[in-house]
């Protein structure tokens, strides 16, 4: 069973700050993915990796960075973080090249104050 | 670029009831067609997939059906309970996931 854990499920920092968000999956999946969900407008991916080191931008990269040291773990950064970025960040983890199907971890709730 | 348009936003029937949540999408290459339902404090988990070599498929009370001429598939749920109350996304991929706005579906016991 596919298990995708991200840090933390509620978080609450300031405008200005440096965040980071976690996720770690235990099936040892090539692909992950950060996603914003936001209401009325669906998912939104923002980077995905297909490799360790690797990475490529989404469809709303500005304003966030991420890395991915280890094949396990996906980090969501946001480097200065504003209000506009209040949101519900979740990731996902899928095996190998071509379409089939995403794993999502639960969601991290942002507020930035 | 790719755009898929998800309706209705909001969705409410009653225990026993049908439920069709329509999608279409832009991108002519689109070839891979998921459903997930996302319940409370959980994230999104698959329910249903259908590939663009088939026009129809089922499995139990959920259906899925493609229209690719049209660039259009729908989620039929039937004989709604309670449980099935979430929020349903469809997606679409030509090699990029892209997915619709949401649709979320409240089954009245």
């Amino acid at each position: 069973d596919v298990k995708v854990t991200q840090s933390s499920r509620y978080l609450v920092k300031r405008t200005g700050e440096k965040v980071f968000l976690e996720c770690v999956q235990d099936m040892d999946h090539e692909n992950m993915f950060w996603y914003r969900q936001d209401p009325g407008l669906g998912l939104r991916l923002i980077y995905f990796s297909y490799d360790v080191k690797m990475k490529e931008k989404g469809d709303i990269p500005e304003g966030y960075s991420v890395s991915r040291e280890k094949k396990e773990r996906f980090s969501l950064i946001l480097e200065s973080a504003s209000t506009n970025q209040t949101s519900m960040y979740l990731c996902a983890t899928k095996d190998g090249t071509g379409d089939y199907e995403q794993y999502f971890g639960p969601g991290t709730r942002l507020t930035v104050t | 670029g790719e755009n898929v348009e998800q309706h209705p936003s909001t969705l409410s029937v009653q225990e026993g009831d049908s439920a069709v949540i329509k999608c279409t999408y832009s991108d002519s290459a689109s070839n891979y067609f998921p459903w997930y339902k996302q319940e409370l404090g959980k994230g999104p988990q698959l329910i249903i997939d259908i590939r663009s070599n088939v026009g129809e498929k089922k499995d139990q009370r959920i259906a899925v059906t493609l229209n690719k001429t049209a660039k259009h598939f729908s989620l039929h749920i039937t004989e709604t309970q309670p449980e099935d109350s979430a929020v349903y996304f469809c997606a679409a991929s030509s090699g990029k996931l892209i997915f619709g706005q949401g649709t979320e579906l409240s089954v009245k016991p």
